[in-house]
């Protein structure tokens, strides 16, 4: 059963930093990118950051750009999103979801994380 | 950057009706596009990818059809667990934009 598992959202201040983590099992997850999706409270669905299937190479949204770093590790099954300079925009649920080769839009979601950047 | 629209916004139907949500790209994606079902307060759910394919274990009362700017999904026979928020993904290009979403409702 293929599963990702979001964790690490909080409560920060703005200008703040977190780490989200998104631990994966049951898919071979050298074949599939990974990427984070966002939804603001009550808003739709809003693309942040994928890694491809080797990690070289990362794409991000202009929203967030310079100020979110997406990683991978191959050993611990695990994405990563690093943010940093965190504004109030930023709010939302974040989704971890996979893509196989990156050639299916997202296959399988985790259940999310809530961040909250508020002072 | 490629901009998704979605239409209708919102719309409401009885179970049991068979329903079309549009999704419409500002050029032309080929068959890069996928669909998601997200219930209220859950994650989303992938539907379709590459336009008409059905991803794993979906029921068969979802398809999907269309290429390069229009798009279409259909749900044969709507039961109470389809009534759901629908959007729409074009995967052609970087970044990824996702439609506005249709909400169906029961009537």
């Amino acid at each position: 059963e293929v599963q990702l598992l979001e964790s690490g959202g909080d409560l920060v201040q703005p200008g703040g930093s977190l780490r989200l983590s998104c631990a994966t099992s049951g898919f071979t997850f050298s074949s599939y990118a990974l990427s984070w999706v966002r939804q603001a409270p009550g808003k739709g669905l809003e693309w942040v950051s994928t890694i491809s299937v080797t990690g070289d190479t990362t794409y991000y949204a202009d929203s967030v750009k310079g100020r979110f770093s997406i990683s991978r590790d191959t050993s611990r099954n695990t994405l990563y999103l690093q943010m940093n300079s965190l504004r109030v925009e930023d709010t939302a649920v974040y989704y971890c979801a996979n893509s196989y080769f990156d050639s299916s839009g997202f296959d399988y979601w985790g259940q999310g994380t809530l961040v909250t950047v508020s002072s | 950057d490629i901009q998704m629209t979605q239409s209708p916004s919102s719309l409401s139907a009885s179970v049991g009706d068979r329903v079309t949500l549009t999704c419409r790209a500002s050029q032309g994606v080929g068959t890069y596009l996928a669909w998601f079902q997200q219930r209220p307060g859950k994650a989303p759910k992938s539907l379709i990818y590459a336009a008409s394919s059905l991803q794993s274990g979906v029921p068969s009362k979802f398809s999907g059809s269309g290429s390069g700017t229009d798009f279409t999904l259909t749900i044969s026979s709507l039961q109470p667990e389809d009534f759901a928020t629908y959007y729409c993904l074009q995967y052609n290009t970087y970044p990824r934009t996702f439609g506005p979403g249709t909400n169906v409702e029961i009537k």
